[in-house]
């Protein structure tokens, strides 16, 4: 199946850009999502790409996809603490339905 | 113009007791999404279902777990004698019938198996 991989922890000044990494193992993903999930609250969709595109900006977020190493970035600018938060990457592979998810990275923006 | 709600938002249960899950979409989506979050993990996806069909179930426990979309009212997902590793916080997400790479999730229901 399907195997998605994230660091767990990233620290980063208020004011500073952060980097959230994924790599997957399935070259067959169509959709790549990012979610943002706040202590206790469910999932909010931030952004996905289509995986013929190489990279997609809204706002502060950009996202790019290197679909030879099969690794997909979520780049915050200007990170906020309110930024700090659990980000999920997620693919939708083939024709399934169903979103196979990444562990998740928690965003710490010290001051 | 409300997002995916679900209800009850926390939901204790003794062991062996029954637990249901309600999920109703967004105004106008079509396809329902159950998917299950342990304690510091990821989510994993449990089945997907359209008005009155079970569409993609590869993620259920083979046993004790069953989902339903009815014609009229929501999602139920609904999970019979419970057990401790039972707990864990349940999410819904819906989409529209020509979306769906498009999910958007509700706030959940955490799940408390004493």
């Amino acid at each position: 199946g399907e195997d998605v991989e994230q660091s767990l922890f990233l620290s980063v000044r208020e004011g500073d850009s952060s980097v959230i990494n994924c790599t997957y193992t399935d070259s067959s993903s169509t959709y790549l999502y990012w979610y943002k999930q706040e202590p206790g609250a469910g999932l909010q969709l931030l952004t996905y790409i289509f995986s013929n595109m190489d990279m997609k900006q809204d706002q502060r977020l950009t996202v790019l996809l290197n679909k030879k190493d099969k690794h997909l970035s979520l780049r915050i600018a200007d990170t906020q603490t309110g930024d700090s938060a659990i980000y999920f990457c997620a693919l939708k592979t083939g024709t399934a339905s169903k979103l196979t998810f990444g562990t998740g990275t928690r965003l710490q923006v010290t001051l | 113009n409300a997002g995916v709600m679900q209800n009850p938002r926390h939901l204790v249960r003794r062991r062996g007791q029954e637990a249901r899950l309600r999920c109703s979409p967004m105004k106008g989506h079509s396809h329902v999404y159950w998917y299950r979050q342990l304690p510091e993990e990821g989510l994993k996806f449990m089945v997907y279902l359209q008005k009155e069909n079970i569409i993609d179930e590869s993620g259920m426990p083979k046993e004790r777990f069953s989902a339903e979309f009815p014609k009229e009212g929501p999602s139920i997902l609904r999970i019979q004698q419970v057990v401790r590793g039972d707990s864990a916080a349940y999410f819904c997400a819906s989409s529209a019938r020509d979306r769906e790479g498009e999910q958007y999730f509700g706030p959940g229901t955490r799940l408390t198996v004493t």
